[in-house]
């Protein structure tokens, strides 16, 4: 299982946003981060847990290991405004999702 | 350029059926794993069924058993969600979504989904 914190995040623009990604079991660095903004599909911004994915800005780092994962955005820009979903991809082939993390610019 | 576009979405009523399909290009098909990821009005996401390159290994959430069946045709480039007895909590909307290889599990390309209503 899956578990994000907080719910939702409000951020002023430019400041650091830190989203949270627990798993109740280890997932090793099987672990991916998503965007999914209002009537798009999901984007994938990071795995491995640290790898950008293609077109990733800089701005968006993973890091954790094992049970523990964080999701930095350094300075939160308008166009961040999404939700952030964690996935584990470690219990092949049943992969979870997180229930997400609302990110709002304040 | 790596392009998936599914189809077959609608409005069906409980214990009907219908088929999804995705239709990809861009990439060598039967090289990559192909998921179904849904999600439900207002809802996250959840992973569905997967198959794998060869169309030779295929998986499935548990509440999905026994009633969906996920398959491929690698000779037009299209997986298919087979969905029967469907229930109300079937309701979503259902990505296609591609592998990075054939048995990574995280996806960084997706279609644009298609909505499923399963409502009397």
């Amino acid at each position: 299982v899956m578990t994000q914190s907080p719910a939702t995040l409000s951020v002023s623009p430019g400041e650091r946003a830190t989203l949270s990604c627990r798993a109740s079991q280890s997932v090793s660095d099987n672990l991916a981060w998503y965007q999914q903004k209002p009537g798009q599909a999901p984007r994938l911004l990071i795995y491995g847990p640290s790898t950008r994915a293609t077109g990733t800005p800089d701005r968006f780092s993973g890091s954790g290991s094992g049970t523990e994962f964080t999701l930095t955005i350094s300075s939160l820009q308008s166009e961040d405004s999404a939700v952030y979903y964690c996935q584990q991809y470690d219990s092949w082939p049943l992969w979870t999702f997180g229930p997400g993390t609302k990110v709002e610019i304040k | 350029e790596v392009q998936l576009l599914e189809s077959g979405g609608g409005l069906v009523q409980p214990g009907g059926s219908l088929r999804l399909s995705c239709a990809s290009s861009g990439f060598t098909f039967s090289n990559f794993a192909l998921a179904w990821v849904r999600q439900g009005p207002g809802k996250g996401l959840e992973w569905v069924s997967a198959i794998s390159g060869s169309g030779g290994s295929k998986y499935y959430i548990d509440s999905v058993k026994g009633r969906f069946i996920i398959s491929r045709d690698n000779s037009k480039n299209t997986v298919y969600l087979q969905m029967n007895s469907l229930r109300a909590e079937d309701t979503a909307v259902y990505y296609c979504a591609k592998d990075r290889s054939d048995s990574t599990g995280y996806y960084p390309n997706w279609g644009q989904g298609t909505l499923v209503t399963v409502s009397s």
